[in-house]
Parts: C-alpha cells; structure tokens; sequence
C-alpha cells in the first residue's frame, strides 16, 4: 500500500535561516507528488508539484522541491524563512493516472523565530 | 480560480444530533473528497465521490455518510454525533484523470465540536 512520511513533526528555524522538509514515499507506480501549506485555521493550500521532467520544482512563496527517485523523496526547501511562514507542511503522493486520492504524510509543523 | 466552499466554518452540536457539513466546489470537478484532520493524525479519507449519486468509503468511514445529488455539492453526514467525531473537516475536489494532474484544491475547514 502506499505511504507518506514526514519524519519530523515540529521543525523551528530562526528567521532568515534556511528550511528542509523531508518526505519520503513508498509507491508502487511513477506518483504524483505535491506539497501543501496549512495556516492556522484555514484550508490547504497548494505550494507545488511534481508531475514529470525536471526534478527540482519551483512553488510559491518562494519554496522549491528536488524529486529524487533513488531515495523515494521529495524535499521542501526554502533558502530563507519568513516569520510568515510559520505553519503546518503537508506532502502528498498520488497516482499519475489520476482518480484515485492522495495519500498524504502526517504533516511538520513550522515554528519561526526572531 | 477554483474555490470550494464550506458553509459551516464553526459548529458545536450535541450529541446524538444529526449533523450536515454542506461542500460545493464551482469548477464542475467530478472528484469529491471529505478528509479529516486531527492533530499528530493528519489528513485521513473518510469518503469520496467519482460522480454524481456515487460514493466510494475511504479509510475510516465509520459513523459517517455522504450525499451527492448534484455534481457540485457533496454532503458529509454524522446520523448520530459523537464526541470522539470532535475534529475538523475538510472537503476537497478535483478534476478527473490526467487534466487534473490530481491537483486536489481544499475548503477553508468545518470546524466540529461534539459535546
């Protein structure tokens, strides 16, 4: 069956400084992969996605994500964090055929300090 | 844009109480999704809808049941309430196969309080 893991649950970096996530998959099929934003309170919101091609994506906000199907992984990062980015981080695998819904990681929550 | 729409940001209901959590999505997505989100738990499927007057359960539909009469409103229902339902929820859809790229675009969350 496949499976998202986010190892870390609570991830805190200064402002300024720079932000992995990690997440690792376990698939039988080439996936989709998506990373997904949670601001307190509110829905999910879509930062990237990674279809085919190049493996390193670019989202919003200034975050980008490297594919690497070697080590079932597909990494946020982000050079420098903004207090504003405080919020819960959420990856996601899905079939390239479509239809069938996203399995997605428990989530790292992002804690931003001065 | 595609937005969906849940119209109960807030709700605390009593249990035993039946309780409707209304979604409509206005992109004319097939897809239809009901996750739940619980804190260290993430997001888990409960049901989810190819197409109209279809459903299809997800991992834990347990307690729950959903309605889809028209394509661009997908309804989750609690018959009977309970507190361990205390959560929030979320609705999501999406477009069918390979034009969606399964992008699944979410609601802003019900917020449900059981007590």
């Amino acid at each position: 069956a496949q499976s998202v893991t986010q190892p870390d649950i609570h991830i805190t970096v200064s402002e300024g400084a720079s932000l992995e996530l990690r997440c690792n998959y376990s698939y039988g099929a080439t996936p989709y992969l998506f990373w997904y934003v949670q601001s307190p309170g509110q829905g999910l919101q879509l930062l990237l996605k990674y279809f085919s091609g190049d493996t390193l994506v670019q989202g919003i906000k200034g975050f980008e994500a490297e594919f690497k199907r070697s080590q079932s992984s597909f990494n946020l990062r982000k050079p420098s964090v903004h207090w504003s980015d405080a919020a819960e981080y959420f990856c996601a695998v899905g079939l390239v055929s479509g239809n069938t819904p996203l399995v997605f990681g428990k989530g790292t929550r992002l804690s931003v300090i001065a | 844009d595609v937005k969906v729409t849940q119209s109960s940001r807030y709700l605390v209901k009593r249990t035993g109480e039946k309780v409707f959590l209304e979604c409509v999505q206005d992109m004319d997505h097939e897809n239809m999704f009901w996750y739940r989100q619980d804190p260290g738990l993430g997001l888990r499927l409960i049901y989810f809808s190819y197409d109209v007057k279809m459903k299809e359960k997800g991992d834990i539909p347990e307690g729950y049941s959903v309605s889809r009469e028209k394509k661009e409103r997908f309804s989750l229902i609690l018959e009977s309430a309970s507190t361990n339902q205390t959560s929030m929820y979320l609705c999501a859809s999406t477009l069918t196969g390979r034009r969606s790229g399964n992008t699944i675009y979410f609601g802003e969350g019900s917020w449900l309080t059981v007590v």
